[in-house]
C-alpha cells in the first residue's frame, strides 16, 4: 500500500524568504503522480503544483518548485519570497497513475511572518 | 480549472438525521470522488463516483451510511446517513480534470456539524 509522510507537523517562515516542505512517500508503482495542495483557513483545497514521476524534470509554477527525487521517494515543496497569502496546511499526496484516488500526507501547517 | 460548487456549505443537524450534500461542476467529467476531514486531520477518500455505474467504496465506509448518487456528468450527491457526533467533518467532492487529466480538483467544501 501507498503511504505519505509528512515529517513537519508546523513550519514558519518570515515574509519574502524561501521556505522548503518535506514529503516522502513509499511505493512500488513506476506510473504515478505527486502533488501539494494548499488548505488556507476557507479550507478550500487548491492545487499548487504536480509532478508527473516519469518526467526527471522538477515541475515549478511562480513562485513554487518542487525537488521530485525518485529513487529517494521524496518531494520536497520550495516556496520562494514567501508571502503573507501562503498562511495554510500543505498537503503533499500521491496518486496511482489511472487509479484516480489520492493518499494524501498529515499535512503541514504553514505560517509566513510579517 | 473547472468550477466546483457544494451544497449546503455547512450545516448543524441532530444526531440520527441524515444529509445529502449535492456536488456540482460547470463542465461534464468521468470521475467524481468524495472524501471526509475529520477535525485536525488529512482527507480520506470515502468513494469513487462515476457515472453509469455503482460508486466504489474504500475500506471502512459503507454504502448504508454513505449512499451516493452519480445522475449525470456534471453532479453528484453524498448522503451522510443515521448521524452521529463521529461524523462530524468537512466532506469534500473533488473531480478529475478537465483542465488537465489526472489531477484532481476539490470543490469548496460542506462543513457538518453534528449534535
Amino acid at each position: 500500500a501507498q503511504t505519505v509522510t509528512q515529517s513537519q507537523p508546523e513550519m514558519s517562515v518570515q515574509e519574502a524568504e524561501t521556505v522548503t516542505l518535506s514529503c516522502t512517500y513509499d511505493t512500488s508503482e513506476n506510473n504515478y503522480y505527486l502533488f501539494w495542495y494548499k488548505q488556507p483557513p476557507s479550507r478550500q483545497m487548491i492545487l499548487v503544483i504536480r509532478q508527473e514521476a516519469y518526467k526527471q524534470q522538477n515541475a515549478t509554477e511562480n513562485r513554487f518548485s518542487v525537488n521530485f527525487q525518485k529513487a529517494a521517494k521524496s518531494f520536497s515543496l520550495k516556496i520562494s519570497d514567501s508571502q503573507l497569502g501562503d498562511t495554510a496546511m500543505y498537503f503533499c499526496a500521491f496518486m496511482r497513475g489511472s487509479q484516480g484516488n489520492l493518499i494524501f500526507g498529515k499535512g503541514t501547517k504553514l505560517s509566513v511572518k510579517p | 480549472s473547472a468550477v466546483i460548487s457544494q451544497k449546503p456549505s455547512r450545516d448543524i443537524c441532530q444526531r440520527g438525521t441524515s444529509l445529502t450534500i449535492q456536488c456540482q461542476v460547470d463542465s461534464q467529467v468521468t470521475m467524481m470522488f468524495w472524501y471526509r476531514q475529520q477535525p485536525g486531520q488529512s482527507l480520506t477518500l470515502i468513494a469513487t463516483a462515476n457515472q453509469g455505474s455503482e460508486a466504489t467504496y474504500e475500506s471502512g465506509f459503507v454504502i448504508d451510511k454513505f449512499p451516493i448518487s452519480r445522475p449525470n456528468l456534471t453532479f453528484s450527491t453524498l448522503t451522510v446517513s443515521n448521524m452521529s457526533p463521529e461524523d462530524s467533518s468537512i466532506y469534500l467532492c473533488s473531480v478529475d480534470g478537465p483542465l488537465e487529466w489526472e489531477t484532481q480538483y476539490f470543490g469548496p467544501g460542506t462543513r457538518l456539524l453534528v449534535l
